[in-house]
């Protein structure tokens, strides 16, 4: 069964310091892994993307890791800002026949609380 | 301004009563796509569209019409809503799959009673 675990389920950190969030996957076969910000009550906003021969992607202070043989992903935040207070989506896209199509498989996503 | 429009925004409406949540994008993007999202239980898609009159089935599609008819358009239709059905809405759209941006809409918030 195509499932994506996220961890930890919440997380608080203070301002400035660095944090990593977990993401593991069953999905198979695998085309991409995508992680989202989404602060409450808005719609999620796209982080960063990786597909099967990426390693790591940076974007700002945010930098993903993908490791496609043991099938997890990591997104560590450096020196934290209020502003990272959010959830943290983990969602992965399989392949069919090589192309990658409209199906996407969310984790349940961590939230992050950065306090002053 | 590119964005995805969703109306109406906030909706309480009673078990049994048709309705219909709007989804609109303006950047020409082929794939559209509708979530809900639960407490604990996260982001779960209901129906996708890769196309004008393409549609498929997601996570979560029973309870759930959708349909293609112009590409900038998705309309979500709830022929008989269930208080299960309450939840919050997001509509969807990226440039041709979903392995390009998503971008998302505001959300659409429905409650059944």
């Amino acid at each position: 069964k195509n499932q994506v675990e996220q961890s930890p389920q919440s997380l608080i950190i203070l301002e400035g310091k660095n944090c990593t969030l977990q993401c593991n996957y069953t999905v198979s076969p695998f085309s991409n892994l995508r992680w989202y910000k989404q602060d409450t009550g808005r719609g999620p906003v796209s982080l960063t993307i990786m597909t099967f021969s990426e390693n790591t992607k940076s974007n700002g202070r945010y930098t993903a890791t993908l490791d496609a043989d043991t099938k997890q992903s990591s997104l560590h935040i450096t020196a934290s800002q209020l502003s990272d207070s959010a959830s943290y989506i983990c969602v992965v896209s399989p392949s069919y026949r090589g192309s990658t199509l409209g199906r996407l498989y969310f984790g349940r996503g961590t939230q992050l609380t950065v306090w002053p | 301004e590119a964005q995805v429009t969703q109306n109406p925004r906030y909706l309480i409406t009673v078990t049994g009563k048709k309705l219909t949540v709007t989804c609109s994008q303006n950047m020409n993007h082929e794939y559209m796509s509708w979530y809900r999202q639960d407490p604990g239980l996260g982001l779960r898609q209901i129906y996708y569209s890769m196309n004008v009159e393409v549609t498929d089935k997601g996570d979560v599609p029973e309870g759930y019409k959708v349909s293609r008819k112009e590409k900038r358009n998705f309309p979500l239709i709830l022929e008989s809503p269930s208080p299960n059905q309450t939840s919050l809405y997001f509509c969807a759209s990226s440039y041709r799959d979903s392995s390009y941006e998503q971008y998302f809409g505001p959300g659409t918030r429905l409650t059944v009673t």
